[in-house]
């Protein structure tokens, strides 16, 4: 069975930005498509943003663009997404979530909390 | 892309049916067969339990199902058991720009 592997916590200052990863553990990060969601401490879950490794293709949700990076290298297969300018009300789990083909995401990562705190 | 909207909550005994609904517009649910289902359990990475509206991936329970009417897609689970408590969210793809979108999510109760 399929995993995307995510990197650690991060706690951050107000103002700086974080980059996470997400690697799968079987195939390569092109038979993908891989988005970022992201979920505040008892809130529910909010779309970040999107990339087609094989076509370089990225889109994301209005509210972030600007302020967002969704990429992808293909050789270290990982998919990354950074964010800038942080603020405390970005404190949250960012999942990646992987489609391999289905208009949906059958794969999920474990999660990366990320806080920002001065 | 404003959330699609879903009930803050359900709840339903065990081996009852309970139904989730998930609206939102032209541009979204009512445009494109393009919606999935996602359970949820604390502290847990959601799940896929529906796509393409109707469609249940391999291993999920057929007593998930999917449908949709207009703006609105559905979940219904019959046969209510205790490890259906969950957060249940609804996704679309969303068309324009390309976005997508999530529901607000629906806490499910058993009693």
């Amino acid at each position: 069975q399929v995993q995307l592997l995510q990197s650690g916590a991060e706690v951050k200052k107000p103002g700086s930005s974080v980059k996470v990863s997400c690697k799968p553990s079987g195939g390569t990060i092109t038979g993908y498509t891989i988005s970022w969601v992201r979920q505040a401490p008892g809130q529910g879950l909010e779309w970040v943003g999107r990339i087609i490794p094989v076509l370089g293709i990225t889109h994301s949700a209005p509210r972030f663009q600007g302020r967002v990076t969704v990429s992808a290298d293909k050789s270290t297969n990982t998919a990354y997404m950074e964010l800038y300018s942080l603020r405390s009300e970005d404190t949250a789990v960012y999942f990646c979530a992987g489609d391999a083909g289905s208009g949906s995401y059958d794969y999920w990562g474990q999660g990366t909390l990320v806080t920002v705190s001065s | 892309q404003s959330a699609l909207t879903q009930p803050a909550s359900v709840s339903g005994s065990p081996g009852q049916s309970i139904t989730i609904s998930c609206s939102g517009t032209p541009s979204d649910v009512g445009g494109y067969n393009l919606v999935s289902w996602y359970q949820q359990h604390p502290g847990k990475a959601p799940k896929l339990i529906i796509y393409e509206v109707t469609k249940r991936p391999s291993g999920i329970s057929n007593r998930f199902s999917g449908s949709k009417s207009g703006n609105t897609a559905s979940l219904t689970i019959s046969g209510l058991q205790a490890e259906d408590e969950a957060d249940y969210y609804c996704w679309s793809y969303g068309g324009s720009n390309s976005v997508e979108v999530f529901g607000g999510g629906t806490r499910l109760t058993v009693l």
